[in-house]
């Protein structure tokens, strides 16, 4: 079964300044997608970036990038220039392309301080 | 376009109660998938539906179950409520699945008393 591991349940960050949630995965599979969400406290999940395992290069949305290692089967999510608006729940995703089951971590909680 | 809706937002059920949550996806998205989220157990699969056929299950009792109308908006039902059922029920919707990534609502809150 595949399963998702982000060990940091808690991070802080300076306003401006740049931070990266670590996010690992089991799997034996090959083909499959990756997520990042974000909860912030108004509890709808919004999809940040999304990464196709196929594809060789990093995925960017703005200030928001990968670092998608698939031999390592790791997917860390790099913010640039936080912002106070990026506080939030921060949840990392994982999907086979064999079945509609998304597969969460636990989360990490990233705080951007003023 | 609309996003999708959830309703009710909150809920209080006493333990024995069923309960009915809904959600209406975005217009034109056929796949409606179900998540729990507690604090200790995080985010887990309830189910999946397509077109009106669930696709996906996940490894929840059968006091768990769902359907999904030819508008696509879906409804799942919880039977003989348990105080371990008091979460965050979520709803996700999307085009033919989950791998263009979801579209969530804001959830149902239901607490079991």
């Amino acid at each position: 079964a595949q399963t998702v591991t982000q060990s940091q349940p808690e991070m802080s960050v300076q306003e401006a300044e740049t931070v990266t949630l670590s996010c690992t995965y089991d799997t034996s599979e090959n083909n499959y997608y990756l997520f990042w969400y974000k909860q912030p406290p108004s509890r709808q999940m919004i999809l940040v970036i999304r990464q196709e395992a196929y594809k060789q290069q990093n995925a960017t949305e703005n200030r928001f990038s990968v670092n998608f290692q698939k031999a390592a089967k790791s997917f860390s999510l790099k913010i640039s220039d936080s912002q106070l608006g990026d506080t939030a729940m921060y949840f990392c995703a994982f999907m086979s392309i064999n079945n509609n089951d998304m597969r969460f971590g636990a989360g990490t909680r990233l705080t951007v301080k003023p | 376009k609309a996003g999708v809706t959830q309703t009710p937002r909150y809920l209080i059920k006493t333990r024995g109660q069923q309960v009915t949550l809904s959600c209406s996806p975005i217009s034109g998205h056929r796949s409606v998938s179900w998540y729990q989220q507690t604090p200790g157990q995080g985010l887990q699969f309830l189910f999946e539906y397509f077109s009106e056929t669930q696709r996906n299950k996940g490894n929840f009792p059968g006091r768990f179950s769902g359907r999904q109308f030819s508008n696509s908006r879906s409804e799942m039902n919880v039977s003989t409520l348990e105080l371990g059922d008091s979460a965050l029920y979520l709803c996700a919707s999307s085009l033919e699945g989950g791998f263009g990534g979801y579209t969530f609502g804001s959830g149902t809150r239901l607490t079991v008393v």
